[in-house]
């Protein structure tokens, strides 16, 4: 089955700052339609799981600017410009490449 | 607006079952793929199930084969998880979500004597 590693248990940053969180994948997420099978989703206490990107880079419909995915083959980022307060979350990759489907092990980002 | 509500969630011994439901709206049923997920608690998630548009395809990752059903009435705009033969390892939060954009607030499933 497709690992991925999300190297970075915890990321800790300031209101405006920059961030980034990076999903490695075991193989190759290239299809052979030329889309990159990984997305992205934010889990917030309370709410309900928000997914954030699709094909690494196409940001679901309502999801602000500020969260962008990039990446290609086995390495992905989620970059978060500008963190504001409701941005304090974890965030997981997902891979549906193959199956079964796995999740990396999230990233939780916090308040320094 | 996209809702999904889960529901059938409970207290349940080792060994026996559980059905769980997903009532879906403010979407065509019928079009997506409908997946179920879980999270065991302070864990991260993992993919427990998957049926296509017309319920003629299912697939499992190897910890719940066998033991877990998947099924959906696009009538009724449901999709179901039967769980049998359940485990303590299958305590979790169940989460059902239409294809990998929307997911429901989830249904808490604990197994133990």
């Amino acid at each position: 089955q497709i690992t991925l590693t999300q190297q970075a248990e915890s990321l800790w940053v300031s209101p405006g700052e920059k961030v980034s969180i990076t999903c490695r994948a075991s193989q190759s997420l290239l299809y052979t339609d030329g889309k990159h099978y990984l997305s992205w989703y934010q889990q917030r206490p309370g709410q309900t799981t928000k997914a954030l990107i699709y094909h690494a880079s196409i940001r679901t419909d309502g999801v602000p600017t500020r969260f962008i995915g990039s990446g290609s083959g086995t390495e992905f980022t989620l970059s978060i410009e500008d963190v504001q307060p409701e941005d304090i979350a974890l965030y997981y990759c997902l891979q549906t490449l193959k199956k079964p489907y796995t999740f990396g092990a999230g990233t939780k980002l916090e308040l320094k | 607006e996209v809702q999904l509500v889960e529901t059938g969630g409970g207290l349940v011994q080792p060994g026996r079952s559980l059905k769980l439901s997903c009532v879906a709206s403010g979407f065509t049923f019928s079009s997506y793929w409908m997946y179920w997920i879980r999270q065991a608690p302070g864990k991260g998630l993992e993919w427990v199930s998957s049926i296509n548009t017309d319920g003629g395809s299912t697939y499992y990752p190897d910890s719940v084969k066998g033991r877990f059903t998947i099924s959906r009435d696009n009538a009724e705009n449901t999709v179901y998880l039967q769980m049998n033969s359940l485990r303590s390892e299958d305590t979790a939060t169940y989460y059902c979500a239409k294809g990998t954009d929307y997911w429901g607030q989830g249904v808490m499933v604990t197994v133990s004597s």
